[in-house]
């Protein structure tokens, strides 16, 4: 159980272009969800916060236009970079808090983004 | 603001223990965290402890929180090449509740040596 997935896995993109990744909680419910980058041998940054039904909070420094996060239902995430360039390259990763629970929170397999 | 530091890097040989440690500056976190992460995967939920606690032990992971000195630990006993990867740590923030929102260590990278 508390298996969170991520599609697609791996994404090459031009620049300019958009990009949607999901994030699916697959046998529980998440009213919160969580998208985190990671650069190459770096810790996880919290990007934002995603509540379904509302919207996302950002942290201090990361775009809200840029990153447009939608939590349609309380198993579905959705992070979309808009207008990728080669330095929003990197590993998304996104978790999910489970419903009623303070401290149960399970990691996606992460999505590798790479602008050309 | 919120800290989490961690050691980068730990070599071990096969069969001995690991001990990884980690500190962190949020006094009012509630829950203390280790997840595992394998190249070009997810984080893997290894451990928890409440604040409340000092030990927890499950099966080879024993963690140990210091709460006067903010310092955890994670020793893994027997170790083995299944268990090289990254480690991290991570704390969770509280201030304004419990949002479930958790600040990261670094990592610590374990390579095992048979």
């Amino acid at each position: 159980g508390a298996v969170v997935s991520q599609h697609p896995s791996r994404v090459i993109c031009k620049s300019g272009t958009s990009v949607k990744i999901e994030c699916r909680s697959l046998d529980f419910q998440a009213t919160t969800m969580f998208w985190y980058r990671q650069f190459p041998k770096k810790s996880l940054m919290l990007m934002a916060t995603s509540n379904e039904g509302s919207k996302a909070t950002y942290e201090q420094g990361v775009e809200k236009d840029k990153f447009l996060i939608n939590h349609a239902s309380l198993t579905l995430s959705t992070l979309t970079v808009t207008s990728a360039h080669p330095e929003d390259s990197s590993f998304y990763i996104c978790s999910a808090l489970l419903a009623g629970s303070p401290y149960e929170q399970y990691f996606g397999p992460g999505t590798r983004l790479t602008v050309t | 603001g919120e800290d989490v530091e961690q050691s980068l890097f730990l070599s071990v040989r096969e069969g001995d223990s690991s001990v990884i440690n980690c500190t962190y500056t949020d006094s009012s976190s509630t829950y203390l965290y280790w997840y595992k992460q394998e190249p070009g995967a997810g984080l893997q939920l290894l451990t928890y402890i409440f604040s409340n606690m000092d030990m927890k032990q499950d099966q080879r992971l024993t963690v140990l929180l210091n709460k006067k000195d903010k310092h955890l630990s994670l020793r893994i006993a027997d170790t083995q090449t299944g268990d090289s990867a990254i480690y991290f740590c991570a704390e969770s923030i509280t201030l304004g509740g419990n949002t479930g929102k958790l600040i990261f260590g670094q990592g610590t990278t374990l390579q095992v040596k048979p």
